[in-house]
């Protein structure tokens, strides 16, 4: 059985200042989708990277998709109030969506 | 596009009833729908997977008598919580794919809560 890993699993940052969560898998990841959700809301997608080494960019979040595809990361620059959420990765693995156990960002004003 | 619904968003009832919650693909047709649940500040952990016409597969742990998923259409998927108990409060959500979509697409999520 799959098993993501995220970390860290709570973050408390002031505004402006740089994180990075991180998603590590105990098997290749079929594609792995990384998510964000609000309180009482569904998750929406933020990105989906396949292939090993890939880098995606979505204004100021940053995705790095390890080279052995058992890894990845997200960083977010310059941190807003509006980024806090629970941040989900996902691996599609059999055509279900698993996910990992979340990292919950509180940005600060 | 790729919009999935949920009805109701958030439903109050006594324990013993059952409760249905409707997972709906707006502007696509749903060939497998998910339904997952989530306990405040945790995760999503799959109840089942659904394909439309065909019988759901539940994850382990799950019970199939109490969590009863129906998929008769492509843009409709049903999970009926039966013989509710306080236990089963939690927020539940659906996600579609489409035969055309890469992706998964989640609803909005139903606030289920037992009295």
């Amino acid at each position: 059985t799959q098993l993501l890993e995220q970390s860290p699993q709570f973050l408390s940052i002031q505004e402006g200042e740089n994180l990075t969560v991180y998603c590590n898998s105990s098997s290749v990841f079929s594609s792995l989708q990384w998510y964000r959700q609000e309180p009482g809301e569904g998750p929406v997608l933020l990105v989906t990277v396949v292939t090993g080494g890939e880098v995606k960019k979505l204004k100021r979040l940053t995705f790095q998709f390890g080279d052995a595809r058992k890894d990845s990361s997200l960083h977010i620059t310059a941190a807003q109030p509006g980024d806090t959420g629970l941040y989900l990765c996902a691996d599609s693995l059999t055509g279900k969506l698993i996910f990992g156990q979340g990292t919950t960002l509180q940005v600060k004003p | 596009g790729a919009v999935v619904s949920q009805h109701p968003s958030w439903v109050i009832c006594k324990s013993g009833t059952s409760v249905k919650i409707e997972c709906r693909s707006l502007d696509f047709q749903a060939t497998t729908m998910f339904w997952y649940r989530q306990f405040p500040k945790q995760s999503l952990m799959l109840m089942a997977t659904s394909n439309e016409g065909s019988k759901a597969t539940y994850e382990q742990g799950v019970e199939k008598d109490k969590f009863l998923i129906n998929h008769a259409s492509l843009t409709l998927s049903t999970l009926t919580v039966t013989s509710a108990h306080p236990e089963d409060s939690s927020f539940y959500i659906c996600s579609a794919r489409g035969l055309a979509l890469r992706d998964a697409y989640f609803g909005p999520g139903t606030r289920l809560t037992v009295t």
